[in-house]
């Protein structure tokens, strides 16, 4: 079963735009991930954030966290074509060694 | 360089033959977890282990098996391969400390078809 669920399901912007995609989770968690998949490679980690966390910064990104609501959401600021991918987010729970991801979030950027 | 080697990068076979994907890390990291994406479900996890002879069960474990006999590896085992397992299959490591989870490294995918 999948815990986290992505929104939307894909995104079209223009470069200099701010993306915005928003995952929400349905149990308790310890940490929630981001990571950024091009094409069929391999996943690559954006940002971890843990359960007592709020906001976290990296670079272009910023990552909020509410387990009121259980949901997180991934902001890429002034985007680049180099940001088209696919952005997942994953959660590990009290069973932390257990990771589970949503379907993804398909963000298109053009020139 | 820090990575995360999988073999065979492709891999076409036929069902009910058995076959094993390997996975290396060079990174020392004590976690290690296998997963398949399929279109339109993200990833699931099959196995993970959290350190050497430590294996557990993620979310669709039927039909694999793993082992972890030293750190740096964590083989995947298909003993019986039928065409549902027909995947893009990933292997990551991380560190780990206690309670506290990391971010996770992924090698590169290896794409199995079973006819």
């Amino acid at each position: 079963s999948q815990q986290g669920e992505e929104d939307p399901q894909a995104l079209s912007i223009q470069e200099g735009e701010n993306a915005t995609m928003n995952c929400s989770y349905k149990t308790s968690i310890n940490n929630l991930q981001w990571y950024r998949q091009n094409s069929g490679r391999g996943l690559v980690h954006l940002i971890l954030i843990r359960s007592n966390e709020r906001e976290k910064h990296s670079g272009r990104l910023r990552v909020t966290l509410d387990t009121s609501k259980k949901s997180s959401s991934l902001l890429i600021t002034a985007s680049r074509a180099a940001d088209t991918a696919s952005y997942f987010c994953a959660t590990a729970g009290d069973s932390w060694g257990k990771l589970q991801f949503g379907a993804g979030t398909q963000v298109v950027v053009t020139p | 360089e820090a990575q995360v080697t999988q073999n065979p990068r492709y891999l076409i076979t036929v069902t009910g033959k058995k076959l094993t994907v390997t996975c290396s890390q060079n990174m020392n990291h004590e976690y290690m977890s296998w997963y398949r994406q399929d279109p339109g479900l993200g990833l699931r996890q099959i196995y993970y282990s959290m350190n050497v002879e430590v294996t557990d069960k993620g979310d669709v474990p039927e039909g694999y098996k793993v082992s972890r006999k030293e750190k740096r590896n964590f083989p995947l085992i298909l003993e019986s391969p039928s065409p549902n397992q027909t995947s893009l299959y990933f292997c990551a490591s991380s560190w780990s400390s206690g309670e506290i989870s990391y971010e996770q490294y992924f090698g590169p995918g290896t794409r199995l078809t079973v006819t």
